[in-house]
């Protein structure tokens, strides 16, 4: 069975700095690897998406994402983080026609 | 507007009394699939539909049902609910074709009570 690990609750990033969020699965296979976005009070938008190919992947609003198959990770980034960038992110891994989705990892961007 | 909407966006109900959260897609995606979210345990997927007439279980499928008759509907039924389904829902939709693993289009959510 695949599952997805988000190992931080919380990422707090200043405004203007770069930022990271953290996510590393478990699927036997090749894994299809996803991020998405929550805002509050909104359903989740998808980001971006690891299929096959480059190992870094580009996305929606600046982000991108950086696969690394010996560590298992799929880690989100952004260069330069905004505030309008603070919501909850969600990792997640398809494998069989199902999404397994990490914890979330809530990202606070502070002015 | 491509969208996904489900009905009602906020229910609350007490214990056994069925009820059915409705989801409709825009987009003629042929997979449809309902999640529940709840803090810390992100999203679980209850039930999915590869196309009409096609459902299958997903992670946490007691308690719930659902059917696919038409390819823009796929209702969620709880027959007899019970306070540890209070939660999230989300609905959400995709397409098979093409590559594989296409990303879901998500409902705005539907938050329900079951007091």
């Amino acid at each position: 069975a695949q599952s997805v690990a988000q190992p931080e609750d919380q990422v707090n990033v200043a405004e203007g700095n770069p930022l990271t969020v953290k996510c590393t699965y478990s699927v036997s296979g090749n894994p299809y690897l996803f991020w998405y976005v929550q805002y509050p009070n909104r359903g989740l938008q998808f980001l971006l998406k690891y299929i096959t190919g480059d190992n870094l992947v580009k996305g929606s609003y600046g982000f991108e994402a950086e696969f690394n198959k010996s560590q298992t990770s799929f880690h989100l980034k952004k260069p330069s983080a905004l505030v309008s960038d603070s919501a909850l992110y969600f990792c997640a891994v398809n494998y069989g026609n199902m999404l397994t989705f990490g914890g979330g990892t809530r990202l606070m961007v502070k002015p | 507007e491509a969208q996904v909407t489900q009905n009602p966006r906020y229910l609350i109900t007490v214990t056994g009394k069925k009820l059915t959260v409705t989801c409709s897609q825009n987009m003629n995606h042929e997979y449809m699939s309902w999640y529940r979210q709840d803090p810390g345990l992100g999203l679980r997927q209850i039930y999915y539909s590869m196309n009409v007439e096609v459902t299958d279980k997903g992670d946490v499928p007691e308690g719930y049902k659902v059917s696919r008759k038409e390819k823009r509907n796929f209702p969620l039924i709880l027959e007899s609910p019970s306070p540890n389904q209070t939660s999230l829902y989300f609905c959400a939709s995709s397409w098979t074709s093409g590559i594989p693993y296409n990303e879901e289009f998500f409902g705005p959510g539907t938050r329900l009570t079951v007091l």
